[in-house]
Order: structure tokens, then sequence, then C-alpha cells
């Protein structure tokens, strides 16, 4: 079982452009949340995809947007990048509303 | 004032030790309690899952969670140098369709040999 994985692992992009970070959920699991962590806090919970379909957002603009897959894989997408958007990005995935698993996070640097 | 508390140390202890780790939480709609450990640059590992009150054991960890006074524990035996990473507490509402987790900032622990 391979696990939730996420790529890139590293990226760094400057300051307005756009960036896209993908997710392969655990095999069987059908939910894919987003989150953000800045250094030194815990995770925010940026939003939730279930049946394709964005089922909760947190408290993100709308410059965040995603997408899921009927593979159940999905995208993060960030547009009008800004210097504070730079965070590791965690995609968690889940049966339904079960345990949520991690995967390794995509770090993201916006210069 | 936050809706999860966790003091975020660093706590240091030294191997073989009982370590015990806390969140204290206001929401109490909060009904699923999880424990993850992040080494540094990682993702997040489920170590232990709990619903409602009560215990549960994994191996060396305990995960206590009592709703009465919104307190939530992680207890460590005979900890290694292994366990020194950052242990975040998650909790989360499923009702009233609320699916997020919402986490405390973290504990840094190390172990020394």
């Amino acid at each position: 079982d391979a696990g939730v994985t996420q790529s890139p692992t590293h990226l760094i992009k400057t300051r307005g452009q756009q960036v896209t970070l993908r997710c392969s959920p655990k095999s069987g699991h059908d939910t894919v949340s987003w989150y953000q962590q800045a250094l030194g806090q815990g995770p925010q919970f940026i939003f939730q995809y279930y049946e394709e379909e964005e089922r909760q957002r947190g408290n993100f603009p709308d410059r965040f947007s995603g997408h899921q897959f009927p593979n159940y894989s999905s995208e993060l997408n960030v547009n009008a990048l800004l210097l504070g958007d730079s965070a590791l990005y965690l995609c968690a995935s889940s049966l339904q509303n079960t345990e949520a698993f991690f995967g390794q996070g995509t770090r993201l640097t916006v210069v | 004032q936050k809706e999860v508390e966790q003091d975020p140390g660093p706590l240091s202890v030294p191997e073989g030790a009982i370590v015990s780790l806390n969140c204290t939480y206001s929401n109490s709609a909060f009904q699923y309690f999880m424990w993850y450990r992040q080494y540094s640059r990682k993702g997040p590992e489920l170590l232990m899952y709990t619903y409602s009150s009560g215990n549960k054991e994994d191996g060396r960890f305990t995960a206590q969670v009592d709703k009465s006074s919104k307190y939530i524990s992680l207890f460590i035996r005979d900890s290694q140098p292994s366990d020194s990473a950052t242990y975040l507490c998650a909790m989360m509402d499923s009702g009233a369709g609320s699916y997020q987790l919402t986490f405390g900032k973290g504990t840094k622990l190390s172990v020394i040999p």
C-alpha cells in the first residue's frame, strides 16, 4: 500500500504566480482534504473533497481552489501567490469521515 | 481563545521516561480525538484515534479523553530517542456536516539517550 502520495515535494514560485499541487489518496479512500501548515503551527484546514465536490471549506480566500477526479485523486490550485502562502501543504485521505492519513506534504516557497 | 490549546514545549526527557502530552479544547461538539506524530519536514503520522471519552492503549501509547473537562492526553511509556518529534492533537466534530480536523500547535518532544 503506497499510502497518500503528494507531488512535487518541494516547489519555489515567484509572488503573483499560480501553483498546482497533486495528491493521490491511500488505496480504498474516497475523501481528500487539504491543509496548510505554517512553520511552528498546526495544520489549518483548507477544504475537503468527496464525490468530486467540495464538501467543506475552511477560512481561506478564493485564490485557493481544488478539484477531485473520478479516481479520487485531487489537486490544489493557488492563484496570485503571496509571500504568506509559503508553507507545507498537506493532503489527507480517509474513507468517508474516518481516520485521516496524511501524505509527506509539498513544501512551497514563494519568493 | 483558540479552539484547541497545546503547550508547544519544547519538552526534553531522558530515555525510558514516561511522557505526558496534553491538549485542552473549548468546542464541546468535538467527538473524535486524534494524536499525530510529525518528524521534522515530514507529514503527520496517525498514532491514536478515539471516539468520545475513555482510554485507548496501543503498545507504548495510551490516549485518554475526558470530555467533561475538555481535556485529552497522550502517554508514552518507556520513551525512546526515536520518539523525538512534534506531537499534534487533532479533533473533529462530525455532526452538522463538519468534516475538518482542528489541530493544536504541536508539542516538540526530545528524548535524550
